[in-house]
């Protein structure tokens, strides 16, 4: 158990709809990821969240948005969904300083677009 | 061309072979190097960390980074069917920032 929790596990949702992936981080982590993994994509960074502030953007859709609360955890929202959205989103923390490099990931929530 | 490239296998062996897993990268201002483990349905978990190049081992696994040919490599002696997953490379400029992900490699390792 990595101490990263995730909300839901699984979500099966139409095309067009909005839905909302809940995370949050190890105890004392300020630092939050998002990740989306499919078989032909493999793992893609997201965005990252520092101490509620946006820090670094991956290939994030616009259609996509992210915050981190001031209890530090952190909320992916995915809206206007298609087909190819379906995929694992997988959130991770880390600390600051010097072990950053060592993100712990959470169990990921899978969705499905139907 | 990809940041970082890494065969997707799969890659199958018997047990107590030496395995070897590969990856190459394009930016060389990549400082972190780690590889990652993860079981099917589970999320990532990290095996090993290297900055900047050198060799690194921790009991059956040794992580091996060479900056000059934009190579890194995770060889696990001894493998046992308990390794049977997926093994992804990742690498960041800065600790933590940007973490770029190889594709990973599926293992499976024969009783």
């Amino acid at each position: 158990d990595s101490g990263v929790t995730q909300t839901p596990k699984h979500l099966i949702t139409a095309t067009g709809q909005r839905v909302t992936l809940r995370c949050s981080p190890r105890s004392g982590d300020l630092s939050v990821y998002w990740y989306q993994q499919s078989l032909d994509q493999g793992l893609q960074f997201l965005i990252q969240y520092y101490n509620g502030e946006e820090r670094a953007k991956g290939n994030i859709l616009e259609r996509f948005s992210a915050q981190q609360f001031p209890d530090l955890h952190s909320e992916l929202n995915l809206s206007s969904l298609e087909l190819g959205d379906s995929a694992l989103y997988f959130c991770a923390s880390s600390v600051v300083g010097d072990r950053a490099y060592e993100q712990y990931f959470g169990p990921g929530t899978r969705l499905t677009v139907t | 061309q990809k940041e970082v490239e890494q065969d997707p296998g799969p890659l199958s062996v018997p047990e107590g072979a030496i395995v070897s897993l590969n990856c190459t990268y394009s930016n060389s201002a990549f400082q972190y190097f780690m590889w990652y483990r993860q079981y099917s349905r589970k999320g990532p978990e990290l095996l090993m960390y290297t900055y900047s190049s050198g060799n690194k081992e921790d009991g059956r696994f040794t992580a091996q980074v060479d900056k000059s040919s934009k190579y890194i490599s995770l060889f696990i002696r001894d493998s046992q069917p308990s390794d049977s997953a997926t093994y992804l490379c990742a690498m960041s400029v800065t600790g933590g920032f940007k973490t770029i992900f190889g594709a990973g490699t599926r293992l499976f390792v024969k009783a």
